[in-house]
């Protein structure tokens, strides 16, 4: 079947330490994204990537950094320079950047900062 | 700036009937996409529904129809003879020449059985 995978789906930190947050997609998109859901609110998008080894911020990119070097794969990590990292993180791809195409969304990570 | 708005933070409706969620969006383009996207609790996002600005026909998948008013930026969600399955919260979302979905804070959909 085809899909996103995220994983861990519930990861926990301790405050000062980094984590990564694994996105794997076999569907053969050229584009990946990266959201944040925090309660009460829509997803803001923190980096996105439309080819390998190219990425660009987005909204809400400090704090946070990735790496698109397979076409697969795009994994997020969430440094100890982001101040309030506690959300639900989703991972997304689309055939391309382009308006039209739909995105895909893995079932998200929630990370607690402890 | 882009921006999505949905005014509506929880609905409920009986199991059978009809129920509209409401969102509006500011765009200075005239090319964009919207789109509904559902989460139910598992928090799997699903897009239930697709418009093109450019298109004047309202979309419609099966239960699920919406009423696109481009002059008023209005994009509402209409779902007919809603299920308990309907259950979840509903995202409007816009995609314009940014490439980047924009997202309106969500509706959160309740189904009295």
């Amino acid at each position: 079947d085809g899909g996103i995978t995220q994983s861990p789906k519930y990861l926990f930190r301790k405050e000062g330490q980094n984590v990564t947050l694994s996105c794997e997609q076999n569907l053969n998109h050229d584009a990946m994204y990266w959201y944040r859901q925090d309660p009460g609110q829509g997803l803001r998008l923190i980096y996105y990537s439309q080819i390998v080894n190219d990425f660009q911020k987005g909204d809400i990119a400090e704090g946070y950094s990735v790496s698109r070097e397979k076409k697969e794969s795009f994994p997020l990590t969430v440094t100890s320079a982001q101040k309030n990292p506690t959300a639900f993180y989703l991972c997304a791809s689309s055939i391309s950047g382009s308006r039209y195409n739909e995105q895909f969304f893995g079932p998200g990570t929630r990370l607690t900062v402890l | 700036a882009q921006t999505v708005t949905q005014s509506q933070p929880e609905m409920s409706v009986q199991e059978a009937e009809t129920v509209t969620l409401s969102c509006t969006y500011d765009t200075s383009e005239s090319d964009y996409y919207l789109f509904w996207y559902k989460q139910p609790p598992s928090r799997q996002m699903i897009l239930v529904i697709r418009q093109e600005a450019y298109k004047q026909q309202n979309a419609t998948e099966n239960r699920f129809s919406v009423n696109f008013q481009k002059a008023a930026k209005s994009f509402s969600l209409k779902i007919s003879d809603s299920q308990l399955g309907d259950a979840a919260m509903y995202f409007c979302a816009l995609k314009d020449s940014n490439y980047q979905l924009i997202w309106g804070a969500g509706t959160k959909l309740i189904i009295k059985p």
